[in-house]
């Protein structure tokens, strides 16, 4: 069964700081991974689109990264901002059209 | 950019009747959305895959005669929860992949309408 985990489910950081989420999926065939950003009670906003030679794809503060050997992609958030704070997701498609959805973490930026 | 409409963006019934969410997709053209239904703090669930000009597929434990899906042009499809109860209360989103356009090829999410049954 094709699979997204994302990880850690929450964090907490403080305003200013960088931060890492995790994604490893077990979809196969890939296609493309993608990150989006859902702010409460918003629909998810796309952040990076990701195909298999893509190794490094960044969008402003926000890096995403792949590594199609070991299925992991990573998103880097830089110079955290208290807007940051939202939920991150991580949608892998496989194929044409069937995508498989992380459960998201949870970001948490204090003041 | 590509921009994806639902509406309402909030609607609150009574228990027993039927409310109607629309799924517009305004500069590109969508052979294809999707529906999905999320719970408080959790991920997206996919509910059905709504193709234009014929039946949409639903996924597994999706009552297709309580969720009734349209697709009836290449711009916008429709989601109508039937005889609504509070079980049905919740956050529903649309998104459209686009086919035309210089936005080709990607997926775009609606804004949500959050649906409270009373």
């Amino acid at each position: 069964k094709n699979q997204v985990e994302q990880s850690p489910q929450s964090l907490i950081i403080l305003e200013g700081k960088n931060c890492t989420l995790q994604c490893n999926y077990t979809v196969s065939p890939f296609s493309n991974l993608r990150w989006y950003k859902q702010d409460t009670g918003r629909g998810p906003v796309s952040l990076t689109i990701m195909t298999f030679s893509e190794n490094t794809k960044s969008n402003g503060r926000y890096t995403a990264t792949l590594d199609a050997d070991t299925k992991q992609s990573s998103l880097h958030i830089t110079a955290s901002q208290l807007s940051d704070s939202a939920s991150y997701i991580c949608v892998v498609m496989e194929g044409y059209s069937t995508l498989t959805f992380g459960k998201g973490t949870m970001l948490l930026v204090s003041p | 950019g590509a921009v994806v409409s639902q509406h309402p963006s909030r609607v609150i019934c009574k228990s027993g009747t039927s409310v109607k969410i629309e799924c517009r997709s305004l500069d590109f053209q969508a052979t294809t959305m999707f529906w999905y239904r999320q719970f408080p703090k959790k991920s997206l669930m996919l509910m059905a895959t709504s193709n234009e000009g014929s039946k949409a597929t639903y996924e597994q434990g999706v009552e297709k005669d309580k969720f009734l899906i349209n697709h009836a042009s290449l711009t916008l499809s429709t989601l109508t929860v039937t005889s609504a109860h509070p079980e049905d209360s919740s956050f529903y989103i649309c998104s459209a992949r686009a086919e035309t356009g210089g936005h080709t090829g990607e997926l775009f999410f609606g804004e949500g309408s959050r649906l409270t049954v009373l």
